[in-house]
């Protein structure tokens, strides 16, 4: 059964600074692996999708790796803006076989950044 | 404006009595998703749909039903809603292909309280 694990729980930083949050699964077979933005009392927004056969993607100030092999991905924000404070997660979703439909989530990094 | 909708955002009613909470995607996608998120356990899947009439257990379909006989509309069932099921439900759709889907969209929430 996919587990996916997320470091840190929190993270709090002054405006400005380069930040990288991790994200761990242990189940390499997976499909793609997404990178959400979750606001208090919100839904989530999705950030980044990253197929199984890349290696990363990008949009704007946020680019996010994946490694299979050793199972992991990060996201990387650059030069973090206070507007970036929110819940990150990310969800792994299965790969082949009758279940992959299914997703799975991490707990969460709850990032606060400061002016 | 592509979007899920979802209907109640707040419920509260009394243990077995049985709801119906709605999901509307008009995006045309294929897969639909429930889950729910629970403090300090995060977001949890629940069933999902690869598409019409193709529905699937996540990790705790437990105690709730769904059917798909369209392709824009997943309702999630609580035949006999129980105070365990207090929790912030979410649907979501993609678009899928054989093996797998793409980027997920979430509906803005569903806060369910049963006393």
């Amino acid at each position: 059964k996919q587990e996916v694990t997320q470091i840190p729980a929190a993270l709090s930083v002054p405006e400005g600074e380069n930040l990288v949050l991790n994200c761990s699964f242990t189940d390499s077979a997976i499909y793609n692996l997404q990178w959400f933005r979750q606001d208090p009392g919100k839904g989530l927004t999705s950030l980044l999708l990253i197929q199984s056969s890349q290696r990363e993607q990008t949009s704007g100030r946020l680019n996010a790796s994946l490694d299979k092999s050793s199972g992991r991905s990060t996201l990387y924000i650059a030069a973090s803006q206070p507007g970036d404070s929110a819940t990150y997660l990310c969800a792994g979703q299965n790969a082949g076989g009758t279940s992959y439909g299914k997703l799975t989530f991490g707990q969460g990094t709850i990032l606060t950044v400061h002016p | 404006e592509a979007q899920v909708t979802q209907n109640p955002r707040y419920l509260i009613t009394v243990t077995g009595k049985k709801l119906t909470v709605t999901c509307s995607q008009n995006m045309n996608h294929e897969y639909m998703s429930w889950y729910r998120q629970d403090p300090g356990l995060g977001l949890r899947q629940i069933y999902y749909s690869m598409n019409v009439e193709v529905t699937d257990k996540g990790d705790v379909p437990e105690g709730y039903k769904v059917s798909r006989k369209e392709k824009r509309n997943f309702p999630l069932i609580l035949e006999s809603p129980s105070p365990n099921q207090t929790s912030l439900y979410f649907c979501a759709s993609s678009l899928s292909v054989p093996g797998g889907t793409y980027e997920q969209y979430f509906g803005p929430g569903t806060r369910l309280t049963v006393t």
